[in-house]
C-alpha cells in the first residue's frame, strides 16, 4: 500500500474484553514496530518484527499482550482481558531495512484504544 | 541507559517567527543518528529531520534545522518562518541499538496567527 495502515482507528471496549489491533505495513518493508503512546507521554516501545520473527518482545508490558506477523505483511497486536491502564494510542511503524540505525520509520495513524 | 529528554512540554510561536525546541540525550556510543518527528492531530508521525552524529555540519531541511552539540549531547530543532501547519507535537528520537527507537515525551508547538 501507499502507507502504513492501522485498523480500527478507534476502539472502545469494556474492561476484561479482548481486543485485536491490526497493522498493514508498506509493501516490501521487512521491519515492523509497535509502540504505545499514553496520553501526554512519549512513545513506548512494545515489540519489533524482522520478517515474521520477533527478536525483541521485551517491551510488551505483560503476558496479556501478544503480537504476531504473517510473513512480511500484516501484524496483529492482541490484548487479552483489557484493563483501564491499557487505554492509549497504539502506533505501528515499518521500515525498509531492519537493523540500520539511520533508517526512517514510516508510521500509521494509530489505534486509539479506550477501556471503560 | 540511553535516555531522551525534552524539557519543554509546550511552546508557542507567532506566525512567521522562529522557535527552537530542545532535546538532550544520553548515550555512550560515538556514532549514531538522531531524529525529530512531528505528530499532527492526525496522529501519524512524520520524519522532520535527522542528524548523523559523526557529521559536524548541522542538518537542514528547508525551514527546519538542527543545532547539534555532540559534546553536550544536545539536539535542538529550529523552525524558521513558522506556519500554522507547523502546529503539532514534536518528538526527538534516538535509535538504541539497531531497532529500538527511544522517544522523548514531546513538545506541543502552538502557532499563533
Amino acid at each position: 500500500g501507499a502507507g502504513v495502515s492501522q485498523s480500527p482507528s478507534n476502539k472502545v471496549t469494556e474492561k476484561g474484553k479482548d481486543v485485536e489491533l491490526r497493522c498493514d505495513p508498506i509493501s516490501g518493508h521487512t521491519a515492523l514496530y509497535w509502540y504505545r503512546q499514553r496520553l501526554g507521554q512519549g512513545l513506548e516501545f512494545l515489540i519489533y518484527f524482522q520478517g515474521n520473527s520477533a527478536p525483541d518482545k521485551s517491551g510488551l508490558p505483560s503476558d496479556r499482550f501478544s503480537a504476531e506477523r504473517t510473513g512480511e505483511s500484516v501484524s496483529t497486536l492482541t490484548i487479552q482481558r483489557t484493563q483501564q491502564e491499557d487505554s492509549a494510542v497504539y502506533l505501528c511503524a515499518s521500515s525498509l531495512i531492519p537493523g540500520v540505525d539511520n533508517e526512517k520509520l514510516f508510521f500509521g495513524s494509530g489505534t486509539q484504544l479506550s477501556v471503560l | 541507559a540511553q535516555t531522551v529528554t525534552q524539557s519543554q512540554p509546550e511552546m508557542s510561536v507567532q506566525e512567521a517567527e522562529t522557535v527552537t525546541l530542545s532535546c538532550t540525550y544520553d548515550t555512550s556510543e560515538s556514532d549514531y543518528y538522531l531524529f525529530w518527528y512531528k505528530q499532527p492531530p492526525s496522529r501519524q508521525m512524520i520524519l522532520v529531520i535527522r542528524q548523523e552524529a559523526y557529521k559536524q555540519q548541522n542538518a537542514t531541511e528547508n525551514r527546519f534545522s538542527v543545532n547539534f552539540q555532540k559534546a553536550a549531547k544536545s539536539f535542538s530543532l529550529k523552525i524558521s518562518d513558522s506556519q500554522l501547519g507547523d502546529a503539532a507535537m514534536y518528538f526527538c528520537a534516538y535509535p538504541s541499538g539497531t531497532y529500538k527507537y527511544i522517544f522523548g515525551t514531546g513538545t506541543r508547538l502552538k502557532v499563533l496567527a
